[in-house]
């Protein structure tokens, strides 16, 4: 069975840099064409996805947000980090992981419970 | 990017009653195309991909159908259950897009 669950601050600061962390299990990240991804919900509004990386180590960005994003892996660890730089109160969002898989298809499933971040000072 | 337009944004239902939502792509994106069930609170939980097949789990009345850039999500015979909001999303190419979403309301 896959499991995902997101960690990270629910309170961050106007300018500061977002670190979340994706802990998985039921999957490694060293089996091709696995991947995780990262998509975002705004209070109310509608998915949006963010990033993803692959059993790899390649990597895409959504390239409205790519200068202030980075995906990192830690295969040993089977975690994945997502950090977001520069954060706006429009970044207020449940931020979800995902298991994603490449050439086969990149639909995302299953997903993290989420992760609410606040951005305010 | 690939546009994906959904329609309705909303849809008010009776329990029984057969629900479709439509989801355009900008561009041609084969049957690449996933369907999220979303609840309040909840993360989403993919219904369908490849654009017609059914997820393991999912019940038989969720069906969907098309290719290229139209497609639709048809929920026959709803149900108590099914009052939540569906979300289309494109995997022919990064980025990766979601439609605006519809929710099924009583």
């Amino acid at each position: 069975q896959i499991t995902l669950k997101e960690s990270g601050p629910t309170l961050v600061k106007p300018t500061q840099t977002l670190t979340l962390a994706c802990s998985f299990s039921g999957f490694s990240l060293t089996t091709s064409t696995v991947g995780v991804g990262w998509i975002r919900q705004p209070p109310g509004k509608a998915l949006e996805w963010l990033a993803v990386i692959y059993w790899d180590d390649d990597k895409y960005y959504n390239p409205s947000l790519e200068s202030r994003l980075t995906i990192t892996r830690d295969t040993s660890r089977s975690h994945v980090v997502l950090t977001m730089t520069n954060m706006d109160p429009m970044d207020t969002a449940t931020y979800y992981c995902a298991h994603t898989q490449a050439y086969t298809g990149g639909w995302f499933d299953p997903w993290g419970q989420g992760t609410l971040v606040t951005v305010s000072s | 990017d690939i546009q994906m337009d959904q329609s309705p944004s909303s849809v008010s239902a009776s329990v029984g009653d057969i629900v479709a939502i439509t989801c355009r792509a900008s561009q041609n994106i084969g049957s690449w195309l996933a369907w999220y069930q979303q609840k309040p609170g909840r993360a989403p939980n993919l219904l369908i991909y490849a654009a017609s097949t059914l997820q393991s789990g999912v019940p038989s009345r969720f069906s969907g159908s098309g290719s290229g850039t139209d497609f639709t999500l048809t929920i026959s015979g709803l149900q108590p259950d099914d009052f939540a909001t569906y979300y289309c999303q494109q995997a022919r190419s990064f980025p990766r897009t979601f439609g605006q979403g519809t929710k099924v309301e009583i």
